[in-house]
């Protein structure tokens, strides 16, 4: 699938900070999926999002999916030191099984 | 409920050898997906079965590269010979449908030397 636009490409947090980043395609999607991935695992689904405009969140994250159905964003807030690892956005079209990655967002905690 | 699981978790192998990935999806879900990580290329989609066939081969890199699915709660990704530029994670996913939330396992890091 094509590649998404995932911003920024990595960052560094300090614990209790809110956290935010976003993916943009040139054509839409109409599922948005964020996941994580932590070192030596698998991604793991955190959120998915199916209508335009739809905001959802599961605890601590808050996903929304943008009205052109071209973009999406993530946010953590009050961030603690499990929440490091990278995170994937993801686009798929209507009863397709192809996933469009994004480049992913590595999130590093600052000492 | 277990999810994804894949074998081995590490693999070591020397170029030419044959290596073969396994994977056990999630009980009740007939797509399965074999997915390859680099940091160069990012997840890229192998190879995608429905119901055990394979619909869409078009990722496999090249002839080295073979999947099976003999039945619903096992695959398997073969690469013979193996080259150095074969290391990578590999990746299984499954999902309900073919369109439904697909499931990671946590992968295979494959090195070859």
């Amino acid at each position: 699938g094509q590649q998404l636009n995932q911003s920024p490409q990595s960052m560094f947090i300090q614990e209790g900070e809110d956290v935010s980043m976003n993916c943009t395609s040139s054509s839409i999607f109409n599922t948005w999926l964020w996941y994580k991935q932590d070192p030596g695992e698998g991604p793991v689904l955190l959120i998915a999002l199916y209508k335009a405009g739809e905001l959802t969140s599961n605890g601590r994250l808050t996903a929304q999916f943008g009205i052109t159905r071209k973009d999406s964003f993530l946010n953590i807030s009050a961030s603690i030191p499990s929440d490091v690892g990278i995170y994937f956005c993801a686009g798929q079209l209507i009863r397709d099984y192809k996933l469009s990655f994004g480049a992913g967002t590595t999130v590093t905690v600052r000492a | 409920d277990a999810g994804v699981i894949q074998s081995p978790r590490h693999e070591v192998t020397e170029m030419g050898q044959e290596v073969t990935l396994r994977c056990k999806p999630i009980s009740g879900h007939n797509s399965l997906f074999w997915y390859r990580q680099t940091m160069m290329r990012g997840l890229e989609l192998l190879i995608y079965f429905n119901n055990n066939v394979p619909i869409d081969d078009s990722g496999m890199p090249e002839d080295r590269f073979s999947a099976k699915m003999p039945n619903a709660s096992f695959s398997t990704l073969k690469i013979q010979p193996s080259e150095p530029r074969d290391s990578a994670v590999y990746f299984c996913a499954s999902s309900l449908g073919k369109s439904d939330e697909q499931y990671f396992g946590p992968g295979t890091r494959l090195t070859v030397t």
